[in-house]
């Protein structure tokens, strides 16, 4: 079965650091695995998305994630955090077997001026 | 990107009513369409996934005859809770893809139910 565990619920960071946000999966096959982003009482955006391409993939507003098979790790990462970066991010993995997605607990990022 | 619209956005009732809440692909044909619930500082709860033309398929512990789910165009599922209860309070969120299980979903804005 497939899984992703984001290992932080809370990241606080201050306006112009580096942001990292980790998951790691779990997946019988080569997944393919996405991160989103929700607003305050909005739905999700896609930032993006991995499907055994490129391991290094870039997404909208400055974000990447990196896929490293040997960790079991799809981290998301930015150079340089803006304010409205503020938000919750969910990394998810499509379960092939039941064709569903499959949601991490989330991570809440802050950030401070 | 494709684009992905709900309405309404928020919702407030009495308790017996039923609401309905419509989710639309506006500028792509979604072959499958996806409700989920999220409670406060809670991930996404999947509750029923709808193909077009088809009943949908409900998540164990939905009720079907609570949420009813209609798919009857590429473009457009609706969501109808009836009988609203205060417990049925929360943010419905409807997501869409075109076919594969490997095509992205892209997720609506949400409908923020309350009832009263």
């Amino acid at each position: 079965a497939q899984s992703v565990t984001q290992l932080d619920s809370h990241v606080s960071v201050s306006e112009g650091t580096p942001v990292l946000l980790r998951c790691n999966y779990s997946s019988s096959y080569s997944p393919s695995l996405f991160w989103y982003v929700q607003h305050p009482n909005k739905g999700l955006q896609l930032l993006l998305k991995y499907t055994s391409a490129a391991t290094l993939v870039k997404g909208i507003n400055g974000f990447e994630a990196e896929f490293k098979k040997s960790e079991t790790s799809f981290h998301l990462t930015k150079p340089s955090a803006h304010m409205s970066d503020a938000a919750e991010y969910f990394c998810v993995v499509i379960d092939y077997n039941t064709d569903k997605l499959i949601f991490g607990t989330g991570t809440r990022l802050q950030v401070f001026p | 990107g494709a684009v992905v619209s709900q309405h309404p956005s928020w919702v407030i009732c009495k308790s017996g009513t039923s609401v309905k809440i419509e989710c639309r692909s506006l500028d792509f044909q979604a072959t499958t369409m996806f409700w989920y619930r999220q409670f406060p500082k809670q991930s996404l709860m999947l509750m029923a996934t709808s193909n077009e033309g088809s009943k949908a398929t409900y998540e164990q512990g939905v009720e079907k005859d609570k949420f009813l789910i209609n798919h009857a165009s590429l473009t457009l599922s609706t969501l109808t809770v009836t009988s609203a209860h205060p417990e049925d309070s929360s943010f419905y969120i409807c997501s869409a893809r075109t076919s594969g299980a490997t095509d992205t979903q892209y997720f609506g804005p949400g409908t923020r139910l309350t009832v009263l």
